[in-house]
């Protein structure tokens, strides 16, 4: 069974500092997603990486994939409150319909 | 209209009830999704359809019963349901079932279910 652990569970920050969330797998993943889910609403994709090694950029926000396809940061810089949101990684195994979440970061940016 | 949408957002229902939560996805996507978001728990994927075609079914109880027409369209049939199975009920379809980018799961809005 594959598995996604994420960390931080909870982030509570200042606005305009900056932050690194991880999401970590023993397995390898063909390629990992990453959402932001905002209360009551359903998970926003924010990016999809495929390669490893790969770095995504995304205005403040930088994704990178591991080498091995296994794990993947989220760094944030100069947080702002509208990046408040849990954050979740999901990952896309090799077996097709196999994906499967992370339990996520919630991120609090406080003004 | 773009994207996945749900309907209803909000459904308060007792335990005998009957009701059907809707997805329609307008993205010609092949593949559609059923989750389960419960409060401080990962999302539970339910059901997954492939080209109209159930091909994922993870234990879950009978008490729901997911129906897909086409592949647009996608409901999840409840009745009798317990208290439990309180939770946001998320829909998403991707391009396909398959490697790489076109896993890429697009979700709806949900529909936020309280069984009273």
């Amino acid at each position: 069974t594959q598995l996604l652990e994420q960390s931080p569970q909870f982030l509570s920050i200042q606005e305009g500092e900056n932050l690194t969330v991880y999401c970590n797998s023993s397995s390898v993943f063909s390629s990992l997603q990453w959402y932001r889910q905002e209360p009551g609403e359903g998970p926003v994709l924010l990016v999809t990486v495929v390669t490893g090694g790969e770095v995504k950029k995304l205005k403040r926000l930088t994704f990178q994939f591991g080498d091995a396809r296994k794990d993947s940061s989220l760094h944030i810089t100069a947080a702002q409150p509208g990046d408040t949101g849990l954050y979740l990684c999901a990952g896309a195994g090799n077996y097709g319909q196999n994906f499967v979440f992370g339990p996520g970061t919630r991120l609090s940016v406080l003004p | 209209e773009t994207g996945v949408t749900q309907t209803p957002r909000h459904l308060v229902m007792g335990m005998t009830n009957k009701k059907s939560l809707k997805c329609e996805q307008h993205l010609g996507h092949n593949a559609m999704y059923w989750y389960k978001q419960s409060a401080k728990k990962p999302l539970e994927l339910m059901f997954v359809y492939s080209l109209e075609e159930r091909v994922e079914n993870n234990s879950v109880p009978s008490r729901f019963s997911p129906e897909c027409p086409n592949s647009s369209h996608l409901f999840l049939h409840l009745h009798t349901l317990q208290p439990e199975d309180s939770a946001l009920y998320l829909c998403a379809s991707s391009q396909d079932i398959g490697q790489g980018t076109t896993d890429t799961q697009y979700f709806g809005p949900g529909t936020r279910l309280t069984v009273l």
